[in-house]
């Protein structure tokens, strides 16, 4: 499968400030996913996107899929320390369910 | 959320000899698991897509014969690595997909392998 383009690479913030991070792709996908991984485990689902134009809220996360189905962000707001760590988004197209995931962002908060 | 365990966490093992890894889906029934690999700093690469009763599917470039994937029943699926060598040190992560959840995939916690 394709790599996503996800950016930014890294964000190194203050506590309270607010996160955007963006996803796209080359070809559409049917479903959006954004997961969070802390050093040493495995990716923990945030947000699950299934419509075109969809946007949802989980807490402080918001994410949206994108109209042309080609891309999708994610916000977090007010930032708190335990937001740290690595965000990667991934599509799932309709070939057998597999996920293409971007490289991730990787997000420090200082106190 | 629904809940995937793997086991073990992390494993130290001699050149040479084999690796047995555990994904297990607690809460749901899952036709299909897939095995990712990670290394430092990067994402998650996938390594082959297991499906209950039926030979796992390989992307390219993984040996299927060092890599061996058994998928028996439908919460659990295993991945050992045969003749494990230094290269194959590494982060591997399973995931299970939920049919019953609009196919989401949930992932394990990872299991940490290093081979001396």
């Amino acid at each position: 499968g394709q790599q996503l383009n996800q950016s930014p690479q890294s964000m190194f913030i203050q506590e309270g400030e607010d996160v955007s991070m963006n996803c796209t792709s080359s070809s559409i996908f049917n479903t959006w996913l954004w997961y969070k991984q802390d050093p040493g485990e495995g990716p923990v689902l945030l947000i699950a996107l299934y419509k075109a134009g969809e946007l949802t809220s989980n807490g402080r996360l918001t994410a949206q899929f994108g109209i042309t189905r080609k891309d999708s962000f994610l916000n977090i707001s007010a930032s708190i320390p335990s937001d740290v760590g690595i965000y990667f988004c991934a599509g799932q197209g309709n070939s057998g369910y597999a996920l293409n995931f971007g490289k991730g962002t990787s997000l420090l908060v200082t106190p | 959320g629904a809940v995937v365990s793997q086991h073990p966490s992390w494993v130290i093992c001699k050149s040479g000899t084999s690796v047995k890894i555990e994904c297990r889906s607690l809460d749901f029934q899952a036709t299909t698991m897939f095995w990712y690999r990670q290394f430092p700093k990067q994402s998650l690469m996938l390594m082959a897509t297991s499906n209950e009763g039926s030979k796992a599917t390989y992307e390219q470039g993984v040996e299927k014969d060092k890599f061996l994937i058994n998928h028996a029943s439908l919460t659990l699926s295993t991945l050992t690595v045969t003749s494990a060598h230094p290269e194959d040190s590494s982060f591997y992560i399973c995931s299970a997909r939920a049919p019953l959840a609009k196919n989401i995939q949930y992932f394990g916690a990872g299991t940490r392998l290093s081979v001396l």
